[in-house]
């Protein structure tokens, strides 16, 4: 069975330092990853996917994702926070005995100060 | 292309009433699920379907029940309604590249139904 582990429920940033959110997974075959971003009372955005073709995933608005296999880990990183990143940020695992639905963390609130 | 579409956006119900949350998608996926959010749960799965005709339970199943008769349309029912039920629901398809690992299937996903069950 797939899960996944988002190590913080809330971040707080000050605009123009650096972001990192921090997700570990487990699954029991090749993981497809996934981090979504929903804004206070919106739907689920894409921010980025990883599919085994690069270990160093590159999304939208800046952020990126390293897949690192010994640790298990995905985390979401962006060197500079924008006062528009304050949202709730999902780290996501694909199951393959489910057909790709998804397993959802249960979620990293990002806080940025101005 | 409309995408993931979900009606209502909105509904009130009250304990022990029934109703159906529809979902529809017109970009011919094969795969189609529901999940529900909850605060500090994240989303989780209740039912999905992976064609016209054959579905499946997910990690919170029970209240729901789900049928799939077309390729477009993925409608979630809740027989009794109760305030457990509370909650804003997504809808989500996706295709299928014949299950090839690593999958490159993306899951598209709807606007979300707000319910409130009093």
């Amino acid at each position: 069975a797939q899960s996944v582990t988002q190590l913080d429920s809330h971040v707080s940033v000050s605009e123009g330092t650096p972001v990192l959110l921090r997700c570990n997974y487990s699954s029991s075959y090749s993981p497809s990853l996934f981090w979504y971003v929903q804004h206070p009372n919106k739907g689920l955005q894409l921010l980025l996917k990883y599919t085994s073709a690069a270990t160093l995933v590159k999304g939208i608005n800046g952020f990126e994702a390293e897949f690192k296999k010994s640790e298990t880990s995905f985390h979401l990183t962006k060197p500079s926070a924008h006062m528009s990143d304050a949202a709730e940020y999902f780290c996501v695992v694909s199951d393959y005995a489910r057909y790709s639905t998804l397993t959802f963390g249960k979620g990293t609130m990002l806080l940025v100060s101005p | 292309n409309a995408g993931v579409t979900q009606t209502p956006k909105f509904q009130v119900l009250k304990t022990g009433q029934s109703m159906t949350l529809q979902c529809a998608q017109d970009m011919n996926h094969e795969y189609m699920s529901w999940y529900r959010q909850d605060p500090g749960m994240g989303l989780r799965l209740i039912h999905y379907s992976v064609g016209a005709g054959i579905t499946d339970q997910g990690e919170v199943p029970n209240g729901y029940n789900v049928s799939r008769s077309t390729t477009e349309d993925f409608p979630l029912r809740l027989l009794s309604a109760a305030p457990s039920q509370t909650s804003v629901y997504f809808c989500a398809s996706s295709y299928s590249n014949g299950r090839i690992l690593p999958y490159q299937e993306t899951q598209y996903f709807g606007p979300g139904t707000r319910l409130l069950v009093l």
